[in-house]
């Protein structure tokens, strides 16, 4: 099955700096997800982007969704401790086919923050 | 509080022995699916539910089995499991065409 692209596999910051990731895909998706997960738990929904071209933010999370439907990207600002974890990006087909549920992920992005 | 119960959190358990990980979500979600995690590999679909009774094949199906008798119920079954199916599992749930929640994941080990 079809999987994406995602970079950097891993990062090592230093508190405050800011941070990018991106995911990139060779078919179309109407749906990129942004997901964290921290150690020992299950993935949490950070971002949702329903259009392309839109630009979202939650917090010091910014996430877009790219003009060709194929590629995503996430930027975290001012990075703190608490943002180490794995994130990953997730693509999703339209509601109404037999894989509208299904999700696409990336292979993740591993985030380490220096105090 | 909303949530997508795995039970249980951690099995260790030999090759050729029966196993079910339950999986319950509390939303109401018609849409289920699991996940196996590995390193380096992200999360890939083992199998999906879009409602009771309808189950179909993800990317990596071979070796489990999924049943959906009940809406909030969607077990995976491990026949007869294999080391190569020592992984991180993930149940999620989510209603059509929204994000999913997920879980928080059933460590598998097969000696």
């Amino acid at each position: 099955g079809q999987q994406l692209n995602q970079s950097p596999q891993s990062m090592f910051i230093q508190e405050g700096e800011d941070v990018s990731m991106n995911c990139t895909s060779s078919s179309i998706f109407n749906t990129w997800l942004w997901y964290k997960q921290d150690p020992g738990e299950g993935p949490v929904l950070l971002i949702a982007l329903y259009k392309a071209g839109e630009l979202t933010s939650n917090g010091r999370l910014t996430a877009q969704f790219g003009i060709t439907r194929k590629d995503s990207f996430l930027n975290i600002s001012a990075s703190i401790p608490s943002d180490v974890g794995i994130y990953f990006c997730a693509g999703q087909r339209r509601a109404g086919g037999t894989s509208y549920g299904k999700l696409t992920f990336g292979q993740g992005t591993i985030l380490t923050v220096h105090p | 509080e909303a949530q997508v119960t795995q039970n249980p959190r951690y099995l260790i358990t030999v090759t050729g022995k029966k196993l079910t990980v339950t999986c319950s979500q509390n939303m109401n979600h018609e849409y289920m699916s699991w996940y196996r995690q590995d390193p380096g590999l992200g999360l890939r679909q083992i199998y999906y539910s879009m409602n009771v009774e309808v189950t179909d094949k993800g990317d990596v199906p071979e070796g489990y089995k999924v049943s959906r008798k009940e809406k909030r119920n969607f077990p995976l079954i491990l026949e007869s499991p294999s080391p190569n199916q020592t992984s991180l599992y993930f149940c999620a749930s989510s209603f059509r065409g929204r994000p999913a929640f997920f879980g928080q994941g059933t460590r598998l080990t097969v000696v």
